[in-house]
């Protein structure tokens, strides 16, 4: 039982290039949430989903786009990376049945050149 | 829309202490649910201690309790008995019950030294 798996844990980008993040979950979660973290600061959502084939925008959504490609998987991607999105990315999903907790992966450390 | 506000961006106790780090938050939801996370260096973000608002006794886990003060809207970690291995940044945030989805809201965090 692995959790919340991420990929890459680093990656270093040129501005104006494109990559995706990729999230994976074994708990058979249904929701599943991108944050973004800044130095001194708490994390900041992206974009959730609240079950499979839905995607809605959190708080900081500009430059980002998602896909829930199936119950397992959610994945982030920067069409065209600035320096604004250095950052450290984090994936989490909980059961929405469930009020308590969101299980967080071990983060993505990004870095736009 | 909610918010969180931790007012203490640093804090040292001694080992063995107890420490308590502050929490306010501001919602117009009646239903909402707190949280502590614990973030060391390493980066991971790990679960501490859950309450939810309408939970009549102040949830406990192990050394972590949290002081749920509804009418202050504030919901304070306390750690009991501080071991080295505490040092961490420590982030409360908040849970929304709108929505279709459990979206966290989190404070700017506190980092915690624990001195030998």
């Amino acid at each position: 039982n692995a959790g919340v798996t991420q990929t890459p844990k680093f990656q270093v980008l040129k501005t104006g290039q494109s990559m995706t993040l990729q999230c994976a979950q074994d708990m058979n979660h249904n929701s599943m949430y991108w944050y973004r973290q800044d130095p001194g600061m708490g994390l900041r959502l992206i974009y959730y989903s609240a079950s499979e084939g839905t995607t809605d925008k959190g708080e900081v959504p500009n430059g980002y786009n998602v896909s829930r490609l199936n119950k397992r998987e959610f994945s982030l991607r920067l069409e065209s990376a600035a320096p604004s999105q250095t950052s450290v990315y984090f994936c989490a999903s909980s059961e929405a049945s469930i009020p308590s907790e969101q299980f967080f992966g071990p983060g993505t450390r990004l870095t736009v050149l | 829309a909610q918010k969180i506000t931790q007012t203490q961006p640093g804090m040292f106790v001694q080992e063995k202490e107890a420490v308590t780090l502050d929490c306010t938050y501001d919602t117009s939801d009646q239903s909402y649910g707190l949280f502590w996370y614990k973030q060391p260096s390493s980066g991971e973000m790990i679960f501490l201690i859950y309450q939810g608002s309408y939970d009549e006794q102040n949830a406990t886990e192990g050394r972590y309790s949290l002081n749920f003060q509804k009418a202050r809207k504030s919901a304070n970690l306390v750690i009991s008995a501080s071991q080295l291995g505490d040092s961490a940044m420590y982030f409360c945030a908040m849970r929304s019950s709108s929505g279709s989805a459990r979206q966290l809201t989190f404070g700017s965090g506190t980092q915690l030294t624990v001195l030998p």
